[in-house]
């Protein structure tokens, strides 16, 4: 099967910007969703199709994917956006759908 | 709007079987694939089906083919995931969850509220 390999965790400042990867063998060539996951929450996606933001997601969320990693950046850091962070795409062999193992972003 | 309302919270001890139900209103659950994520504690994310009314067709994961059952009642558009030979390591929180393709998203738009599954002699 497939895998994504996210880093554990991520610490930032408010204010600043934070960047979540998603590294895969050739994901630049598979389409990536980003999910967040607040505590006692279900996912919620934040950025599908790579780039794109569902409606009432803020513009401070952006997604880029090439080569073997795909990242979700997050600028302008708020309290808020403590969560944790998932890759998902879809892949022709194997399980079909895949995550990655989901990053837990700290506000400091 | 679509929403997904899962069964309550169970308990089961070691080598039983778990049926957790997720009904669907705002939608046709005959138009919807239904998908079963689950989270094991202080873990991540894991895919173990789907279940397509249209084509009557399942697809498992591999880890759990043998012992996982997707069907739907289209009658009460509830979905319903069968876990059986439990053990510990089954322990977690089951989602059920949708893509709906009108939204265009192509990701899991829509989710249950979970069902805890506690698996303990």
């Amino acid at each position: 099967s497939y895998v994504l390999t996210q880093p554990p965790s991520v610490s930032v400042a408010p204010g600043k910007t934070a960047r979540i990867t998603c590294g895969g063998n050739n994901i630049g060539s598979k389409s990536v969703h980003w999910y967040q996951q607040k505590s006692g929450q279900a996912p919620v996606v934040v950025i599908y199709y790579d780039r794109d933001r569902p409606s009432g997601i803020p513009e401070r969320f952006s997604g880029s994917n090439s080569g073997n990693t795909a990242t979700l950046t997050i600028s302008r850091i708020e309290a808020g956006d403590e969560a944790d962070y998932y890759c998902q795409v879809w892949d022709s062999s194997g399980d079909p759908w895949v995550f990655g193992g989901g990053t837990k972003l700290t506000v400091l | 709007q679509v929403q997904l309302v899962q069964s309550g919270a169970e308990v089961k001890k070691p080598g039983a079987s778990v049926k957790v139900s997720c009904r669907v209103s705002g939608y046709s659950a005959t138009e919807l694939s239904m998908h079963w994520v689950r989270q094991t504690p202080g873990k991540g994310l894991e895919w173990m089906g789907r279940f397509d009314p249209e084509h009557d067709e399942t697809i498992y994961a591999q880890k759990f083919q043998g012992r996982v059952t997707m069907t739907e009642d289209t009658s009460t558009d509830t979905a319903y995931m069968e876990l059986s030979s439990l053990s510990s390591e089954d322990t977690a929180v089951y989602y059920c969850s949708t893509i709906i393709p009108v939204t265009g998203t192509g990701a899991f738009d829509f989710w249950g509220q979970g069902t805890m599954v506690t698996v303990s002699s």
